[in-house]
């Protein structure tokens, strides 16, 4: 039973083009969401997150928007960069009682790669 | 200098042979994770520790026993290894009621 789904497996852009990379939901308990990188043989890294109570954060070139009526949420990346190239896992918590035991839900990824 | 760091990075065994995979942060956190990467990609937790105290156990198998001797580690022990296990093995931190993570390099486990 996936509760996070990230559907596209992979996508390619071309360098200076917008990426969006896309992840749903099914547990309406779900409360946090953060995206993550992940190249080659490293650990994932903490990209950018956003709370239940906003429906947008946004980084420097990357943005998050939260749909939570579709429970659907986005991750844009603008300008994209060849060094964009990576694999990007959505990641979904929910808070139990005002408390996060930590416990984090990975959606499968999406492979991102950026063209010269 | 390295924030979350695992050894061995690459391991491989036989089946039923006990092995352990040892993790060991310098951020300060309370809270340490173990996480499964299987073959389908996905990410999935196995156990949280906040200052050496189990919090999460999810559904694995008792061969797998996880240690803390103190908050900056988090080993993992692995008894009766079965091809099944294959994956790679990810430690994370974090500070307490903070969602971030951080996570090591992996550790790929190969059981022949």
């Amino acid at each position: 039973d996936q509760q996070v789904k990230q559907n596209s497996p992979s996508l390619s852009v071309q360098e200076g083009r917008i990426s969006i990379l896309n992840c749903d939901y099914t547990n309406s308990m779900f409360d946090y969401f953060l995206w993550y990188k992940k190249y080659p043989a490293e650990g994932p890294t903490f990209l950018i997150s956003i709370s239940s109570i906003k429906d947008k954060n946004e980084d420097g070139r990357f943005t998050v928007f939260l749909n939570k009526s579709a429970k659907h949420l986005s991750l844009h990346i603008v300008p994209s960069q060849p060094g964009d190239s990576a694999v990007y896992f959505c990641a979904a918590s929910a808070t139990a009682g005002g408390t996060s035991y930590g416990k984090l839900t990975f959606g499968q990824g999406t492979i991102l790669t950026v063209h010269p | 200098d390295t924030a979350v760091s695992q050894t061995p990075k690459y391991l491989v065994t036989q089946m039923g042979n006990d092995k352990s995979i040892k993790c060991e942060q310098n951020l300060g956190h309370d809270t340490m994770y173990w996480y499964k990467q299987d073959s389908k990609k996905f990410l999935k937790i196995m156990f949280s520790y906040n200052n050496k105290e189990l919090i999460i156990n999810e559904t694995v198998p008792n061969r797998f026993s996880p240690k803390s001797p103190d908050k900056a580690h988090l080993n993992l022990h692995i008894n009766s290894l079965e091809l099944g296990d294959s994956a790679v093995y990810f430690c994370a931190s974090s500070q307490v009621g903070v969602y971030e993570q951080y996570f090591g390099p992996g550790t790929r486990l190969t059981v022949t």
